[in-house]
């Protein structure tokens, strides 16, 4: 079945650093991409979505394009901030609109 | 403020007890899902429901229940017969069930069994 597979953390950068996390997709159809993250204790919140080959997801300075020829949906910030320290799971919307979750990669940022 | 709302934020029960966890969204989505955490894992699917009165097993649906009497609300109960039931317990909603449509979640409760 249709799968996701992230990087593996956890990932310690200092502030200001580049982050990448990847994440590759199997799928049989076109999935929806997506990258949450969640802060301790809390729910998961969208940090951005791509639904269709080529596009681009962006939000808070976060960045991520749709790459089918590539499978992947990698993560990407330019400039870290203590603040961005979370866990960020992509994710991918199924043939059965069933929502499938990587393992989740934890980023804590050091000042 | 729309969201979703989950409660308790912690809970705890005794083996053999079934405990029920609140869901409620004031979105007014029609698409409702229940999920599990576990440490270091992905979140998997328990049950989801694209309307009212109707339900649908997801991946690991045994040992729980739900039902779905009003749009707003969706229920979790977490049976006796769940064998590992101490972990985080995610609720989303979506305004439908496509494969574009975003999943809104709510805080979590986190159940744990003594």
């Amino acid at each position: 079945g249709d799968s996701v597979t992230q990087m593996e953390g956890p990932v310690t950068l200092s502030e200001e650093a580049f982050l990448t996390i990847n994440c590759t997709y199997t799928a049989t159809g076109y999935p929806s991409l997506f990258w949450y993250v969640q802060y301790p204790g809390e729910g998961l919140q969208l940090l951005l979505k791509a639904t269709k080959a080529d596009d681009k997801g962006s939000n808070k300075g976060f960045e991520a394009t749709y790459r089918k020829e590539t499978t992947s949906f990698h993560l990407e910030k330019g400039s870290v901030q203590v603040s961005d320290s979370a866990v960020y799971f992509c994710a991918l919307s199924d043939g059965n609109n069933d929502m499938r979750f990587g393992a989740g990669t934890r980023l804590t940022v050091k000042p | 403020d729309g969201g979703i709302t989950q409660s308790p934020k912690y809970l705890f029960r005794k083996e053999g007890q079934n405990v029920t966890l609140s869901c409620e969204q004031n979105l007014n989505h029609d698409a409702m899902y229940w999920y599990r955490q576990d440490p270091g894992q992905g979140l998997r699917l328990i049950y989801y429901s694209q309307i009212v009165n109707d339900f649908q097993k997801g991946d690991i649906a045994e040992g729980y229940s739900v039902s779905r009497e009003k749009k707003e609300s969706f229920p979790l109960t977490v049976t006796s017969a769940q064998k590992n039931p101490t972990a985080f317990y995610l609720c989303a909603s979506s305004e439908w069930r496509a494969s574009t449509d975003t999943q809104y979640f709510g805080p979590g409760t986190r159940l744990t069994v003594l």
